[in-house]
């Protein structure tokens, strides 16, 4: 079954400080892995897409790793700011010669808080 | 150029009326998927569809629920009799495909359904 995990669940951390979150998954056949941010009330913002080649990508303060052995991500977060505050949701992303399309299993996501 | 448009943002539907949620994708976009989230679930895939084709509706209840993408107009995701499950928020993407490339999707902001 196609599932992705994610922990932990929720995070608070003072504003400058850096955190990571983690991201275990089961998807096949796989094609890439991808880490959205969604704030409350709105829908999700794409931060990264990684392929299984590619082990690290960056985005500003957001770098995220994978490793595709073990079927695992991490997103960190340097100096983090107030407005980093939302859910960071984990994607798994399917794609076979009988599908038309890319399939995205979602994550239930990480609620990040940041507190000044 | 304007993002993925969603409306309505709330929509409140008594159990046994029907709701029509409209999505515009972006402009020169005509892949459009749809997507539920539940409350403290993750986001589920409906279905995907291209310009006056439905590609894959794997996703979506056999009964109740129908979407379509016009040549002209929006999308529209319609659920006929709601009832108090239906009550999520229901999310419209849209992406620019590209042969051989892990594709963007973009997210409308959503349309939250409430089922009285």
């Amino acid at each position: 079954k196609n599932q992705v995990e994610q922990s932990p669940q929720s995070l608070i951390i003072l504003e400058g400080k850096n955190c990571t979150l983690q991201c275990n998954y089961t998807v096949s056949p796989f094609s890439n892995l991808r880490w959205y941010k969604q704030d409350t009330g709105r829908g999700p913002v794409s931060l990264t897409i990684m392929t299984f080649s590619e082990n690290t990508k960056s985005n500003g303060r957001y770098t995220a790793t994978l490793d595709a052995d073990t079927k695992q991500s991490s997103l960190h977060i340097t100096a983090s700011q107030l407005s980093d505050s939302a859910s960071y949701i984990c994607v798994g992303t399917l794609k076979s010669p009988q599908l038309l399309h890319e399939k995205l299993t979602f994550g239930t996501g990480t609620r990040l808080t940041i507190i000044p | 150029n304007a993002g993925v448009m969603q409306n309505p943002r709330h929509l409140v539907r008594r159990r046994g009326q029907e709701a029509r949620l409209r999505c515009s994708p972006m402009k020169g976009h005509s892949h459009v998927y749809w997507y539920r989230q539940l409350p403290e679930e993750g986001l589920k895939f409906m279905v995907y569809l291209q310009k006056e084709n439905i590609i894959d509706e794997s996703g979506m209840p056999k009964e109740r629920f129908s979407a379509e993408f016009p040549k002209e107009g929006p999308s529209i995701l319609r659920i006929q009799q709601v009832v108090r499950g239906d009550s999520a928020a229901y999310f419209c993407a849209s992406s620019l495909r590209v042969a051989g490339a892990s594709y963007e999707q973009y997210f409308g902001p959503g349309t939250r359904l409430t089922v009285t």
